[in-house]
């Protein structure tokens, strides 16, 4: 099945730095990647994804990559703020004959030093 | 419009009862899936339901069991409770079942189990 890694566990950045995080997949199907925001004692909101058939989007100060070829796709954050302090996890998710299939990363600890 | 909202945030029970948990899903939103979101093991994918139907199913006993009313919205029951049960619960909807439709999570039921 699908395997999904995350890389760093966790990151510590000065404000206004760049933040990347990075993650890799197993299955050539996967063509559906969302990334996620977690908050303490929230759910995860999604906040950018990409599909297999687009290279990069982009949002304001986040941007997303994806390296089909390679299997990973990564998520830049630009002029990080207090606010973006938050566990972050990255998805693979493909079409399946029962609906769709998401498996998660394990998530990256982001932590922005005023 | 409003998220997906679940009942009640926190739970606290003892080793053999049984538990059940609510999810409304965002309006419009026919797929319902719950996640278990523990520290070690990350989001691990429980079951999804799409009209009122299991779909698809995770590696979890069959203690944990679901169902879906006509209106969309699901319930989760875990029977026979074991200390390991304690985690945070999360329900997500989705507008399809298509490849590419993003999950939308609540903010979770936080159970400990004693």
């Amino acid at each position: 099945g699908e395997n999904v890694e995350q890389h760093p566990s966790t990151l510590s950045v000065q404000e206004g730095d760049s933040a990347v995080i990075k993650c890799t997949y197993s299955d050539s199907a996967s063509n559906y990647f969302p990334w996620y925001k977690q908050e303490l004692g929230k759910g995860p909101q999604l906040i950018i994804d990409i599909r297999s058939n687009v290279g990069e989007k982009k949002d304001q100060r986040i941007a997303v990559t994806l390296n089909k070829t390679a299997k990973h796709f990564s998520l830049h954050i630009t002029e990080t703020q207090p606010e973006d302090s938050a566990v972050y996890f990255c998805a693979a998710s493909k079409r399946e004959n029962y609906g769709q299939n998401f498996v998660f990363g394990p998530g990256t600890r982001l932590s922005v030093l005023p | 419009k409003a998220g997906v909202t679940q009942t009640p945030r926190y739970l606290i029970k003892t080793r053999g009862q049984q538990v059940t948990l609510s999810c409304s899903p965002i309006s419009g939103h026919r797929s319902v899936s719950w996640y278990q979101q523990t520290p070690g093991q990350g989001l691990q994918f429980l079951f999804e339901y799409f009209s009122e139907t299991q779909r698809n199913k995770g590696n979890f006993p069959g203690r944990f069991s679901g169902r879906q009313f006509s209106n969309s919205r699901s319930e989760m029951n875990v029977s026979t409770l074991e200390l390991g049960d304690s985690a945070l619960y999360l329900c997500a909807s989705s507008l399809t079942r298509q490849g590419g439709s993003p999950l939308h999570f609540g903010n979770g039921t936080r159970l400990t189990v004693t």
